[in-house]
């Protein structure tokens, strides 16, 4: 299993701002993800973050708006630009085990767009 | 994009009783796993059903798997107020490595 920490848990920001999310592995992942979860909502994925390369973003998202690094093979960040309240969100990193072909979640980024 | 449709979409129940989630999905797939979510808190991992298992068990907990309906249930056995929450099944594509949401059964249970 893997154990995937995200900061912030939560944050309050104002609209216009930006934000990023940073997520950090236990251990050497070759695949991690980013979800969206809007209030009342399943959960969305974002996109695939590669490591060395460009994210790989689902319909409905693009870089400018939610641009993302790999640096490593245990990191990862997105950024929420330019917010509005409708970006008002749980935002959570997920890791894919390749080996037992299983999905884990990080706890997740509460964002209240104000 | 979600993969799956959960039914029903909002279930009530007295504690003591069962409690069934179904979920359907589209695509051919490697596994289906099952997650809790209390209100505004983190994911819980309950179960995974792989494509060729039809049937497993944990705790209280039984998931059924169909592949050729495409298609999963959650049972849960004597239903506790703590069981209340949302429930989501999420389908790896065969082949791929992304995990996709259903839209989730929210479970009340009432004491």
């Amino acid at each position: 299993s893997a154990v995937i920490s995200q900061k912030p848990s939560r944050d309050i920001c104002q609209r216009g701002t930006s934000l990023t999310i940073q997520c950090q592995v236990d251990s050497q992942v070759t695949m991690m993800f980013w979800y969206r979860q809007q209030p009342g909502q399943s959960l969305t994925l974002i996109a695939t973050a590669n490591q060395g390369s460009e994210a790989t973003y689902e319909s409905g998202f693009v870089i400018d708006k939610f641009p993302i690094s790999r640096p490593n093979l245990t990191f990862s960040t997105l950024t929420v630009s330019n917010m509005s309240p409708e970006d008002s969100s749980i935002y959570l990193c997920s890791v894919f085990d390749v080996m037992n072909t299983e999905a884990f979640f990080g706890q997740g980024t509460r964002l209240t767009v104000v | 994009s979600q993969q799956g449709e959960e039914d029903p979409q909002a279930l009530s129940i007295q504690e003591g009783e069962n409690a069934t989630m179904n979920c359907s999905y589209k695509t051919s797939i490697n596994n289906l796993q099952w997650y809790r979510q209390n209100s505004g808190r983190g994911l819980v991992h309950l179960i995974l059903i792989r494509s060729n298992e039809r049937e497993k068990h944990s705790g209280r907990l039984r998931v059924t798997l169909d592949t050729s309906k495409k298609s999963s249930s959650l049972l849960i056995t004597a239903s506790r107020a703590a069981d209340t929450a949302s429930y989501f099944c999420a389908t790896g594509s065969s082949g791929g490595f992304k995990t996709i949401f259903g839209a989730g059964t929210r479970l009340f249970v009432k004491a």
